[in-house]
């Protein structure tokens, strides 16, 4: 049973550009779950998704940032017009459904670098 | 709004020691609470949990407690070994349909050999 996966493992993008960041939840999960990382500090919650629906996205800046996990396919970060202070690494983590939601897994993380 | 402090943010035990981590939370309504341990540049991984309705919970040389009347949570890892040395991060998950955990700032944990 493979892992939570993310993809890419690093990117680099310059200011302006478009980061994507990818998701695969562990097979069976159905919640998923986007934090960041800033060098040296905890994981900061963004936003929690299940298939097709933005369950809690408080923790997400209020521009630039959008989230989805669409009914096929992983779920995507996505960051418009990066800036450098976007440097970080960012982890998504998934859970089971129903009562059982409560243990989350993380995946790997992409780290974003923005030059 | 909700926090989880966490202290200290360094420790550094000898090896075989013991090594104990505290966090407090501010939402009452929290009901369940991980630990995780990320070593430098990995994923997180959830070490042990334990869920609100419980005191302890141990498992092996790793326990926790949880005090719900003050809000506080504690990691103990006893006979400490060098591969224990990693940061270790608390969390805090509250009730309600959100499940998002709030972390707190980490503990750098080193196991002198």
């Amino acid at each position: 049973n493979a892992g939570v996966m993310q993809n890419p493992r690093h990117l680099v993008r310059r200011r302006g550009q478009e980061a994507r960041l990818r998701c695969s939840p562990m097979k069976g999960h159905s919640h998923v779950y986007w934090y960041r990382q800033l060098p040296e500090e905890g994981l900061k919650f963004m936003v929690y998704l299940q298939k097709e629906n933005i369950i809690d996205e408080s923790g997400m800046p209020k521009e630039r940032f959008s989230a989805e996990f669409p009914k096929e396919g992983p779920s995507i970060l996505r960051i418009q017009q990066v800036v450098r202070g976007d440097s970080a690494a960012y982890f998504c983590a998934s859970s089971p459904p129903q009562a059982q939601r409560n243990e989350q897994f993380f995946g790997p993380g992409t780290r974003l670098t923005v030059l | 709004g909700e926090n989880v402090e966490q202290h200290p943010s360094t420790l550094s035990v000898q090896e075989g020691d013991s090594a104990v981590i505290k966090c407090t939370y501010s939402d009452s309504a929290s009901n369940y609470f991980p630990w995780y341990k990320q070593e430098l540049g990995k994923r997180p991984q959830l070490i042990i949990d334990i869920r609100s309705n419980v005191g302890e919970k141990k498992d092996q040389r790793i326990a926790v407690t949880l005090n719900k009347t003050a809000k506080h949570f504690s990691l103990h890892i006893t006979e400490t070994q060098p591969e224990d040395s990693a940061v270790y991060f608390c969390a805090a998950r509250g009730s309600g349909n959100t499940g998002k955990l709030i972390f707190g700032q980490g503990t750098t944990l080193q196991v002198k050999p």
